[in-house]
């Protein structure tokens, strides 16, 4: 059973433009959501994290959007640039459980 | 670069055999993740040392066991390898607060 969907599976944006992934989780008891980025090559590397008490938390760039009642939560690239072509994965814990990840979204910023 | 290490980078081996593949964690890190990450099942967690004990366990299989040392490095024994055993092999490590795991370079397993 999957329990964090993540799409899409691959994104093309354009250099400037804004790169939308999304995830939904099933388990309420969830309570840490981190966006990972992995370069090929490499491993994955925490880029951002929200827990639910806030509806949105941004990183320069990188923003995250969390709706509790609808479980869903997603990641948005302003201004994305070719140097944030990458796989990127959601994941979803409660308390300090072990993570659980989405399948991960392949995404090209195209110059 | 996450401060954890992975030995060795790359690992090619037949089916049948037995491999072990090495992590030690961030300086002070107590805890200890193993991932596998195969294209078409992503990540997927196959269990967690705390300071030596397991703590988690996910989709590992019986043929698979791990452990933690003293000195906090863990091994990942992978054994009677099939062809489906290949894929990206990470382990991650994480503080006291247990929720930011932070991913080493991982362990490419290529079964022949």
């Amino acid at each position: 059973q999957q329990q964090v969907k993540q799409s899409p599976q691959s994104l093309i944006v354009q250099k400037g433009g804004i790169s939308i992934i999304n995830c939904a989780y099933e388990n309420t008891a969830f309570d840490y959501f981190p966006w990972y980025q992995q370069f090929p090559g490499k491993g994955p590397a925490l880029l951002i994290a929200i827990r639910p008490d806030v509806s949105e938390k941004k990183e320069g760039r990188f923003t995250i959007s969390f709706n509790k009642s609808a479980k869903q939560f997603s990641l948005h690239i302003m201004d994305s640039q070719p140097g944030d072509s990458a796989t990127y994965f959601c994941a979803a814990s409660k308390g300090y459980s072990t993570l659980t990840f989405g399948k991960g979204t392949m995404l090209l910023v195209s110059p | 670069d996450s401060g954890v290490t992975q030995t060795p980078k790359h690992l090619i081996t037949a089916t049948g055999q037995r491999v072990t593949l090495r992590c030690s964690p961030r300086s002070g890190d107590l805890s200890v993740y193993w991932y596998q990450q195969s294209l078409d099942q992503g990540l997927q967690f196959l269990i967690q040392y705390y300071n030596g004990e397991e703590r988690a366990k996910g989709n590992i299989l019986e043929r698979f066991s791990a452990q933690q040392f003293p000195d906090l490095h863990s091994e990942l024994n992978l054994s009677s390898l099939e062809l489906g055993d290949s894929a990206l092999y990470f382990c991650a490590s994480s503080g006291q607060g247990l929720d930011t795991q932070y991913f080493g370079p991982g362990t490419r397993l290529t079964v022949l």
